[in-house]
């Protein structure tokens, strides 16, 4: 499946480096999302896109910056960060926030490691 | 009280068995209800819509109490491809109050086996 690409799948950094993940989605959704999944915790929702303005940020730290270019496009730029931000990242696509009902497809996520 | 609770398992069932989850959530606001299911190191999927009239798609029927706050996943003849993270998730208003996000628990594993 097609629908939400996300790159790179596997990152390892520093913790003083500055990296930046990607997510692409074709399905002509207006809202996107970030999640962080880490072992043995449920997947928690770290910002929410909609029409490319930010909507929610859900308490995340500033070493995290989302930037939304356009409807398809869903970047989080990485600075200094810190061996317990290690997790699987997800993005994820629906077609509007709205009340909720949309349907979330999620990427395949970046698996990232800080050293 | 955490959001969205559910059993986290493991639940070992063999082929062919019934097996039900369970899940609670805190918000009795919440307006939308899901099942999702995550395959190991694999993003999670939409399985279902959770309706409060109850709704079954198949070998899964999903129910919705509003007045307990408690959402139920049946599987009746359980397959070797049902193995996955059964995973309840609830809408909430956001933080902002500009949207609405979606809030999961930490998922229940299901392992069916031969």
């Amino acid at each position: 499946e097609t629908g939400v690409t996300q790159t790179p799948r596997h990152l390892v950094m520093g913790m003083t480096n500055k990296k930046s993940l990607k997510c692409e989605q074709h399905l002509g959704h207006n809202a996107m999302y970030w999640y962080k999944q880490s072992a043995k915790k449920p997947l928690e929702l770290m910002f929410v896109y909609s029409l490319e303005e930010r909507v929610e940020n859900n308490s995340v730290p500033s070493r995290f910056s989302p930037e939304c270019p356009n409807s398809s496009h869903l970047f989080l730029h990485l600075h200094t960060l810190q061996p317990e931000d290690s997790a699987l990242y997800l993005c994820a696509s629906s077609q509007d926030i709205g009340q909720g009902t949309d349907t979330q497809y999620f990427g395949p996520g970046t698996r990232l490691t800080v050293l | 009280r955490k959001e969205v609770e559910q059993d986290p398992g493991p639940f070992n069932v063999p082929e062919g068995a019934t097996v039900a989850f369970n899940c609670t959530y805190s918000n009795s606001a919440s307006q939308s209800f899901f099942w999702y299911r995550q395959d190991c190191r694999k993003e999670p999927k939409l399985l279902m819509s959770v309706y409060s009239s109850g709704n079954e798609d198949g070998r899964f029927t999903a129910q919705l109490n509003r007045a307990s706050q408690y959402i139920s996943l049946l599987i009746r003849d359980s397959k070797l491809s049902d193995s996955a993270t059964y995973l309840c998730v609830v809408n909430i208003k956001g933080p902002n109050q500009a949207g609405t996000a979606l809030i999961f628990g930490k998922g229940t594993t299901l392992s069916v086996s031969s």
